[in-house]
């Protein structure tokens, strides 16, 4: 059954220092996954997908099918960044998306 | 820009009663869903629609349905509304193209007293 897996409910870091939230997925096909946002009193909106290898606000994330892992970084935190981050698996073909239970960053000033 | 509207952002209710919210989008989106978002517990994806008059269950679909009679308009019905439905409800729209995310509206809390 597919599954995604963020093992941190809260990640805390000092502004300026590097971030990595944790993504893990279960799926045997080749998976679209995703990273999405919710700033405070906001919508939750795309931040970025695997299939566009881009950087958006400084964050990349690289999927790593060895590692069933799909991992979210930036290599210098700012206070905006934190917001509630969730990672989502949709299977091929499928309408259905699989979000993992969020990990809220926090960035201290 | 894709427009997901959800009736409410606030809503309070009493236990027993039938409660409808409503989602509407603009873009001609095959799919929509709603979810309820819960501290700790994520996203749970309580029912989505992959047409008109189409529905599917999700993870938690007791105590829920669902009405979809027009492509761009998902309702969510709680039929007799019970306290532990207090949460933040999110509506959300997406095609069936492979790699295209799904768009959220703002969310209706709702209150069950």
């Amino acid at each position: 059954a597919q599954r995604v897996t963020q093992p941190e409910k809260l990640l805390s870091v000092f502004k300026g220092a590097p971030v990595e939230l944790k993504c893990n997925y279960s799926y045997s096909g080749s998976p679209e996954l995703f990273w999405y946002v919710q700033y405070s009193r906001q919508r939750l909106q795309l931040l970025l997908r695997h299939i566009s290898r881009e950087s958006i606000k400084g964050f990349t994330a690289d999927l790593n099918k060895g590692e069933t892992s799909f991992h979210l970084k930036k290599p210098f935190a700012q206070e905006e960044d934190s917001a509630m981050y969730y990672c989502a698996l949709r299977p091929l073909n499928f309408n259905k998306f699989y979000f993992g239970s969020g990990t809220k960053l926090n960035v201290k000033p | 820009d894709v427009k997901v509207t959800q009736s409410s952002r606030y809503l309070v209710k009493r236990t027993g009663e039938k409660v409808f919210l409503e989602c509407v989008q603009d873009m001609d989106h095959e799919n929509m869903f709603w979810y309820r978002q819960d501290p700790g517990l994520g996203l749970r994806l309580i029912y989505f629609s992959y047409d008109v008059k189409m529905k599917e269950k999700g993870d938690i679909p007791e105590g829920y349905s669902v009405s979809r009679e027009k492509k761009e308009r998902f309702s969510l019905i709680l039929e007799s509304a019970s306290t532990n439905q207090t949460s933040m409800y999110l509506c959300a729209s997406g095609t069936g193209t492979s790699n295209q995310p799904q768009h959220f509206g703002d969310g209706t809390r709702l209150s069950i007293l």
